[in-house]
């Protein structure tokens, strides 16, 4: 059981727009940034969305992030088929001194 | 540009102690406030991430609470590696481990990881 809730999967056509929810708590989200990672199959996580809604460098802009009191979300714009991949949300959580992840969103591109 | 890469077993008998490697490169010595520090993360086969222990460059530590009592992290400055060591394994243990990098900066904090290394599976089994 994780400690920030996302759902397990969600879909969209090619060039339609996705949002990825990440709920929490005041320990963590209501609290703390969050962060989010996109994993390709076999690969290592990717750091996509840092302090709430901030792009590193390289990220495409058809990524964003946003954070409302314990809710967080992830949405993805003029998706493309590159863009099936398991999401992930994360935060420090302060009850657990240590960081909190989702349980991971599966993006299928239909 | 930073590198991370684990090393280790691929595979240990449960109640045995795992020890695993992160060799680094491209990140400083020291830092100014010494926030800058190296996670482990791992992730059991078709399962969520899970976050394990970081390190701090100023040598402070923080542990998942529910495997505290098992975990270790040290930090090897001379020779560019942060290790954890985990004991008494167990087959539910299985999984790939991966570091990363969380750097040092105002808007970052202790869930960013911007490298990470290529994981390593280690399976727990006799």
């Amino acid at each position: 059981q994780s400690v920030l809730t996302q759902p397990p999967s969600v879909s969209a056509a090619p060039r339609q727009r996705v949002t990825i929810s990440c709920s929490g708590s005041s320990s963590n989200i209501g609290n703390n940034a969050v962060t989010w990672y996109q994993q390709l199959p076999g690969k290592a996580p990717k750091l996509l969305i840092y302090f709430d809604d901030l792009l590193p460098s390289g990220v495409s802009d058809r990524f964003s992030g946003s954070k409302s009191g314990t809710s967080a979300s992830l949405a993805i714009s003029g998706l493309q088929s590159v863009d099936e991949a398991v999401y992930y949300c994360a935060a420090w959580d302060d009850s657990l001194e240590g960081v909190a992840f989702g349980g991971g969103t599966k993006l299928t591109v239909l | 540009q930073i590198t991370l890469k684990e090393s280790g077993p691929t595979l240990v008998k449960p109640t045995q102690t795992l020890t695993l490697t992160c060799t680094f490169s491209g990140l400083p010595p020291t830092t100014e406030t010494g926030a800058m520090g190296v996670a482990w993360i791992r992730q059991p086969p078709g399962k969520a991430l899970e976050w394990l222990a970081i390190i701090y460059w100023d040598d402070d530590k923080r542990y998942r609470p529910s495997l505290k009592s098992r975990l270790s992290i040290t930090r090897d400055t001379s020779k560019s590696q942060v290790v954890l060591t985990m004991t008494n394994m167990d087959p539910v243990d299985t999984a790939t481990y991966y570091c990363a990098h969380s750097p040092e900066g105002d808007f970052y904090d202790s869930s960013v990881y911007m490298s990470w290394g290529q994981g390593t599976l280690v399976t727990v089994s006799s």
